[in-house]
């Protein structure tokens, strides 16, 4: 059983275009996290949510809205795609005040055309 | 706001050789946490360091925190072709009230192995 998944894997879309990106994980985890991998590796936090409470919103354009129906989903929705936000997007949880390892899903790489 | 920075960035070694990436945070740490990433895949937890001055093993693998708390080692002892990856550090602030377990990353070190 995976413990953190993402859907889709991959995603090719054009810009302007609206799309959304899921993650559930079944470790019993309540803070989840939403990381942007561009290019060079660079790994940049962007949201956190605890018992579906935001936590953590970094400098994020406002067109990226992240969403908990509960602590063990955590979507994020990208309005009008500009080609900049073409990278791979990983999720993330971890069980706060137990431990601060996260775990990591496997990645949604977004393709904007 | 908090940095932490990787050096070097790129290493190629031979097979066999040594490796070691360095990690500096402009901020005190309550602990740094070492993750590997292969090729096309996810960041994976190592390890955590905590106390100053702690060091751990693991196999091939040493991880060491700084006395001050605000740099780290990874020296990978004779290295393999499965030790190819990107090790990121990733650098937790300070503990204290709202304690979000937000994590800055180091910007990686891509270690490839020549057989």
């Amino acid at each position: 059983d995976t413990a953190v998944s993402q859907t889709p894997k991959y995603l090719v879309t054009q810009m302007g275009n609206d799309k959304s990106i899921k993650c559930e994980q079944n470790l019993g985890h309540d803070t989840m996290y939403w990381y942007k991998q561009d290019s060079k590796k660079f790994l940049k936090i962007m949201f956190s949510y605890n018992n579906k409470e935001l936590i953590i919103n970094e400098t994020v354009p406002n067109r990226f809205s992240p969403k908990s129906p509960d602590k063990a989903h955590l979507n994020l929705h990208i309005n009008s795609l500009e080609l900049g936000d073409s990278a791979v997007y990983f999720c993330a949880s971890r069980l706060a005040g137990v431990s601060d390892t996260q775990y990591f899903g496997p990645g949604t790489r977004l393709t904007v055309l | 706001g908090q940095q932490v920075m990787q050096i070097p960035q790129y290493q190629h070694v031979q097979e066999g050789e040594d490796f070691t990436t360095y990690c500096n945070s402009s901020t005190t740490l309550s602990n740094i946490q070492w993750y590997k990433q292969r090729p096309g895949g996810h960041p994976v937890f190592l390890i955590q360091l905590v106390k100053s001055g702690e060091v751990k093993k693991q196999k091939r693998l040493t991880f060491q925190f700084g006395e001050a708390k605000k740099n780290s080692s990874l020296h990978i002892t004779a290295t393999q072709t499965t030790d190819v990856g990107t090790y990121f550090c990733a650098g937790s602030g300070p503990k204290g009230s709202g304690n979000t377990g937000k994590l800055i990353f180091g910007q990686g070190t891509t270690l490839q192995v020549k057989p």
